[in-house]
């Protein structure tokens, strides 16, 4: 059971839109910063937004964050089949049990 | 070029202990935040374990009394020691650096971690 939340799944057609949702509280992402990750499969992770909605260099800007209250969300324009993969959102979380949490990922499906 | 190398993965009996070690070039281990995140298989990713550069660490609930983090400054390598292990610590384990407190940019290809009798 994550501590964030997000869809098992999404999926779309090449060329559209896609947005993943990832949920918390006021702990974790109501009052931090949180960062998206790709993971292709079989690979380890690659950053993809941080602090919300940065993206670090190299990062098309296909890809966009947003964050409002409990809650952040990952954009994907113009799909393309290489962006299948699990995506996973993640933050600090300040309650008992302090530390770096990850929503459970989203496995993307470009049809 | 940032890489992180990991090793030290392995067939483990429960109750056992292994060291797992990530060996960095391209930056400096003890000028960054630096972090243990694991995936058992088919699942998500779990955070394990960070230290920071002044040599704060914290751990998951999951692994505190259990897990160590270190690194060592003439190496610049990053270990994670891990004792009385159980089957639900079967992941990869990546070492990653800290972009931000909250982020992680480079990671490393990962260790398999086994544990079963």
């Amino acid at each position: 059971q994550s501590v964030l939340t997000q869809p098992p799944s999404v999926s779309a057609a090449p060329g559209q839109k896609v947005t993943i949702s990832c949920s918390g509280s006021s702990s974790n992402i109501g009052n931090n910063y949180v960062s998206w990750y790709q993971q292709l499969p079989g690979t380890a992770p690659k950053l993809l937004i941080y602090d919300n909605n940065k993206r670090p260099s190299g990062i098309p800007d296909r890809f966009s964050g947003s964050k409002s209250g409990t809650s952040a969300t990952l954009g994907i324009t113009g799909l393309q089949t290489g962006d299948e993969a699990d995506y996973y959102c993640g933050t600090w979380d300040s309650s008992l049990s302090a530390g770096l949490v990850f929503g459970g990922g989203t496995k993307l499906t470009v049809l | 070029e940032v890489q992180l190398v990991e090793s030290g993965g392995g067939l483990i009996q429960p109750g056992g202990s292994l060291r797992l070690s990530c060996a960095a070039s391209g930056f400096t281990v003890s000028s960054n935040y630096m972090s243990w995140v694991r995936q058992a298989p088919g699942k998500g990713l779990e955070w394990v374990s960070v230290i920071y550069s002044g040599g704060s660490t914290y751990y998951a609930d999951s692994v505190k009394g259990r897990f160590t983090i270190s690194r060592d400054n003439s190496k610049n390598t990053l270990y994670l020691q891990m004792n009385s292990l159980r089957a639900e610590d079967t992941a990869v384990y990546y070492c990653a650096s800290q972009y931000t407190v909250t982020s992680f940019d480079y990671w490393g290809q990962g260790t398999l971690v086994t544990v079963s009798s």
